[in-house]
């Protein structure tokens, strides 16, 4: 348990769907981010928040769009995905932007057909 | 371009065994290497380095840095089924939190 905490645990949708992925931690941290882990490439930051400010938008394609509502949760919203965009999304978390050890979640396993 | 190299790829051993895993780093403004274990799910923190020479240790699982050469090595001594994992380095920018990962070592280890 590493009080972050993703859901679903697993995706399957078509191109055309919309869906949310969520994030929730639990550790009073004011700092999530979003990662994307592709097979045999390196996890790539996707987005950063700060006390509910985005920070951070590493080049990611529209059809990804981030939402922060509150310090504890975090969303990610996706629509006409391609199949380019499966792979494991992994949500983090930290206490702020202060050099402190991001704490993650089991990601959410992402196929799209 | 930044980068973060893992070597080696993957490493197959056998119980008791001790491993070392490397890792090097071209990052311009470094502020912190991080190295984290990931079993089937979330990566777990091991160790944040900061400072050159000085050994972080944690049971049976060591590191250290060397920021003059830019690489870290993550030991593991009488290695367990246990340790069986994909083991990954980032590495941090002074002026944000971002991380930049390597690809990960990949350890087996057989009873």
């Amino acid at each position: 348990e590493t009080g972050v905490t993703q859901t679903p645990r697993h995706l399957v949708m078509g191109m055309t769907n919309k869906k949310s992925l969520k994030c929730e931690q639990h550790l009073g941290h004011n700092a999530m981010y979003w990662y994307k882990q592709s097979a045999k490439k390196p996890l790539e930051l996707m987005f950063v928040y700060s006390l509910e400010e985005r920070v951070e938008n590493n080049s990611v394609p529209s059809r990804f769009s981030p939402e922060c509502p509150n310090s504890s949760h975090l969303f990610l919203h996706l629509h006409t995905l391609q199949p380019e965009d499966s792979a494991l999304y992994l949500c983090a978390s930290s206490q702020d932007l202060s050099n402190q050890p991001q704490h993650f979640g089991d990601g959410t396993r992402l196929s799209i057909l | 371009e930044d980068k973060v190299v893992q070597s080696p790829l993957s490493l197959v051993v056998h119980e008791g065994d001790t491993v070392t895993l490397n890792c090097s780093y071209e990052v311009t403004n470094f502020r912190s290497l991080l190295w984290y274990k990931q079993e089937k799910k979330a990566p777990t923190f091991l160790f944040m380095l900061t400072s050159s020479g000085i050994e972080k240790k944690s049971g049976r699982l060591s590191s250290i840095l060397d920021k003059k050469e830019l690489f870290s090595i993550l030991n593991i001594t009488a290695t367990q089924t246990g340790d069986s994992a994909v083991y990954l380095c980032a590495v941090r920018h002074y002026n944000t939190d971002k991380l930049i990962f390597g690809t990960g070592t990949r350890l087996q280890v057989f009873p």
